[in-house]
């Protein structure tokens, strides 16, 4: 079946844009997480729903950050005044409910010039 | 915060088994040990977890120490499509499903 998909899988913007990262998760996964990776670093935690909810939002670094996902499948990660240490591989995972195995997507690719 | 040491890097010879170790001391008595796997330029993968007793699956072992501080994955054989880098992750906390990565160990593999 088809797996966690992401797009853009590059997205280009200048310093002060606003951007919107999509997530399509795996059907019927209730769990869906966020990341961000640095060149040379681990996966980062940004968010995790559990359903349309964000049951844990510890790991957005500050208020430009926002998440959705509002019918409880596709999420939304945005952006607001983009900038320069911005920059990484956003990472999305789904699982079919939290604590279980999470299947990770390709990651879109985020240059902030 | 649960926090998971690797060595860096390691290497090993085609067709050899590799040990990757892992410490965790912070781990909590009901937590699970997770493994992933990032092949270049893809998103992390399942590789196996754990909570007490040794693990095997199609792609690897686990070897879970008694006081559960420290964990071992087991490659039986690797080939040249194991390269990776491979990340042993808890969660933060008990009760939360914030998963901490660390930086994990490249593995790579000599033909």
């Amino acid at each position: 079946g088809a797996g966690v998909s992401q797009t853009p899988s590059n997205k280009v913007t200048e310093k002060g844009k606003y951007v919107e990262l999509r997530c399509d998760p795996i059907s019927g996964h209730t769990a869906l997480y966020w990341y961000r990776q640095s060149l040379g670093q681990g996966p980062e935690f940004l968010i995790y729903f559990q359903g349309t909810g964000a049951a844990d939002d510890s790991g957005l670094p500050n208020d430009r950050f926002f998440a959705v996902r509002p019918e409880g499948s596709v999420s939304t990660l945005k952006i607001q005044r983009t900038e320069r240490g911005d920059s990484a591989v956003y990472l999305c995972a789904s699982s079919n409910q939290g604590g279980d195995t999470q299947y990770f997507g390709p990651g879109t690719r985020l240059t902030v010039l | 915060d649960a926090k998971t040491t690797q060595p860096n890097s390691m290497e090993s010879n085609e067709e050899e088994p590799v040990h990757l170790p892992c410490n965790h001391s912070t781990i909590s008595g009901t937590d699970y040990i997770h493994w992933y796997r990032q092949l270049p330029s893809q998103g992390p993968e399942y590789v196996i977890h754990g909570l007490t007793s040794n693990v095997n699956n199609r792609m690897a072992s686990l070897a879970i120490a008694e006081d559960r501080k420290s964990s071992t994955l087991i490659l039986h054989r690797a080939t040249l499509r194991d390269a990776a880098v491979y990340y042993c992750i808890l969660r933060d906390s008990p009760g939360t499903y914030k998963y901490i990565f660390g930086t994990g160990t490249r593995l790579k593999v000599l033909a």
